[in-house]
């Protein structure tokens, strides 16, 4: 079984400043990583993911995460946030494994950019 | 393309009526996933889908819920007699293959109300 910890419900931050969302997580085999956003009454949207190779990761709109392994993290960071920014991102994992595997998703956290 | 399909996007319903919410995969993808997502909670995995089979329902309540992906229209999730705690955004996502490797898409969301 697999587990998913954001530790921050909320993150506000002014426009232009960098930001870090934290995401560890907790399983007894290998996974695969994603973070997804959601903007108000909308579903949720790919941001980017972690399968294999490079640990760290990048989306087209300047976010990156980097996998840690030793501590079963994937951290999402942005140097400089936009209003448009505003939204809540969800860490999630799957089982890295061969045959079918389902998301597994922390509470997410709101991210709340201010001017 | 079009992406994942949901309706209602908002369904409100009285205590003890039935809720029927519908999926239609993205084109090409065979694989369909439904979530909950409770006020201020994660989304939770409820079922897993593949054309005429329940892959795995062990997220789904034991009564009053049950899902079907027929050969032909989309996935049906069911919720028989609905009390207030039902009140929930579901998501309905889809993917090519099965793996965990494959990113989920997932649809705008139905909201329900129970009144």
């Amino acid at each position: 079984a697999q587990s998913v910890t954001q530790l921050d419900s909320q993150v506000p931050v002014f426009e232009e400043a960098p930001v870090e969302l934290r995401c560890n997580y907790s399983s007894s085999v290998s996974v695969y990583l994603f973070w997804y956003v959601q903007y108000p009454n909308q579903g949720l949207q790919l941001l980017l993911k972690y399968l294999s190779g490079s640990t760290l990761v990048e989306s087209i709109n300047g976010f990156e995460a980097e996998f840690n392994k030793s501590q079963t993290s994937f951290h999402l960071r942005k140097p400089s946030v936009h209003i448009s920014d505003t939204a809540e991102y969800f860490c999630a994992v799957s089982r890295g494994l061969s045959g079918y595997s389902t998301l597994t998703f922390g509470k997410g956290t709101m991210l709340l950019v201010s001017p | 393309n079009a992406g994942v399909m949901q309706n209602p996007r908002h369904l409100v319903r009285r205590r003890g009526q039935e809720a029927r919410l519908r999926c239609s995969p993205m084109k090409g993808h065979s694989h369909v996933y439904w979530y909950r997502q409770l006020p201020e909670e994660g989304l939770k995995f409820m079922v897993y889908l593949q054309k005429e089979n329940i892959i795995d329902e062990s997220g789904m309540p034991k009564e009053r819920f049950s899902a079907e992906f027929p050969k032909e229209g989309p996935s049906i999730l069911r919720i028989q007699q609905v009390v207030r705690g039902d009140s929930a955004a579901y998501f309905c996502a889809s993917s090519y293959g099965g793996d965990g490797v494959e990113t989920q898409y997932f649809g705008p969301g139905t909201r329900l109300l129970v009144l």
